[in-house]
């Protein structure tokens, strides 16, 4: 069966600080991937997504950037956070297109809380 | 252009009563999809339902049971004799089927509260 995980669980952060947030997904190969951002009033935000290796959309211009180095990883960066990038980052993978357009279900991670102070 | 609404923010509700979650949605796409998905306090979203807008047949799972009207443009969700445990924030999800990446488009969620 499929898993994904997301780590690490909980991060405060200064402000002007990197960041380095991963994902990974077992048990499928070519999954989409994708980054939400959950700020507070719990609205859920698509950051980026990629759908293979090296293949990176961005969904919101912003401080932060993605990369997908291997099939099943997914990274979300900054090279300096800002207090508005505190939130709930949450992970998720869905059956790539080669397995079908109706393969669409997001199975999400449990999820990142970053904290910039 | 697309968009979910959840128009109610938070609800209460004492155990064993039956409540209803609202969603209304947007688009101009004959083909997408809607999902629900439960956000308990740990905070991972948890898939409840996919619907595509083919089949507007209503379903039921235990408790849980889904209302998609096209006409409407709604997917209402019920849940029969609520507990405790139900006590989470659900989201309502569109997504256009053809959509480069499959970006799902949240619902801003309702917090229901099942009280004992």
């Amino acid at each position: 069966s499929q898993t994904i995980h997301q780590w690490p669980a909980t991060l405060v952060q200064p402000v002007g600080s990197p960041l380095s947030l991963e994902c990974t997904v077992e048990g499928t190969s070519n999954p989409n991937l994708y980054w939400y951002r959950q700020a507070a009033g719990r609205g859920l935000q698509l950051l980026f997504y990629s759908v293979g290796i090296g293949q990176i959309s961005s969904e919101v211009p912003q401080n932060l950037s993605a990369s997908r180095p291997q099939d099943r990883q997914f990274i979300l960066s900054s090279k300096k956070l800002l207090l508005s990038d505190s939130g709930f980052y949450l992970c998720a993978w869905s059956i790539g297109l080669a397995g079908g357009l109706a393969k669409n279900i997001q199975y999400f991670g449990a999820g990142t809380r970053l904290s910039v102070l | 252009a697309q968009k979910v609404t959840q128009a109610q923010t938070e609800i209460s509700v004492v155990e064993k009563e039956d409540v209803t979650l609202d969603c209304v949605y947007e688009t101009r796409d004959t083909t997408y999809y809607l999902f629900w998905y439960k956000q308990p306090p740990s905070g991972e979203l948890v898939f409840l339902i996919r619907r595509n807008s083919f089949d507007e047949q209503n379903e039921i799972s235990g408790r849980y049971s889904w209302n998609f009207q096209k006409s409407t443009s709604s997917f209402n969700f019920t849940i029969t004799a609520s507990q405790v445990v139900d006590s989470a924030v659900y989201f309502c999800a569109l997504r256009m089927i053809y959509n480069q990446g499959g970006k799902l488009i949240f619902g801003q969620g309702t917090e229901l509260s099942v009280k004992p």
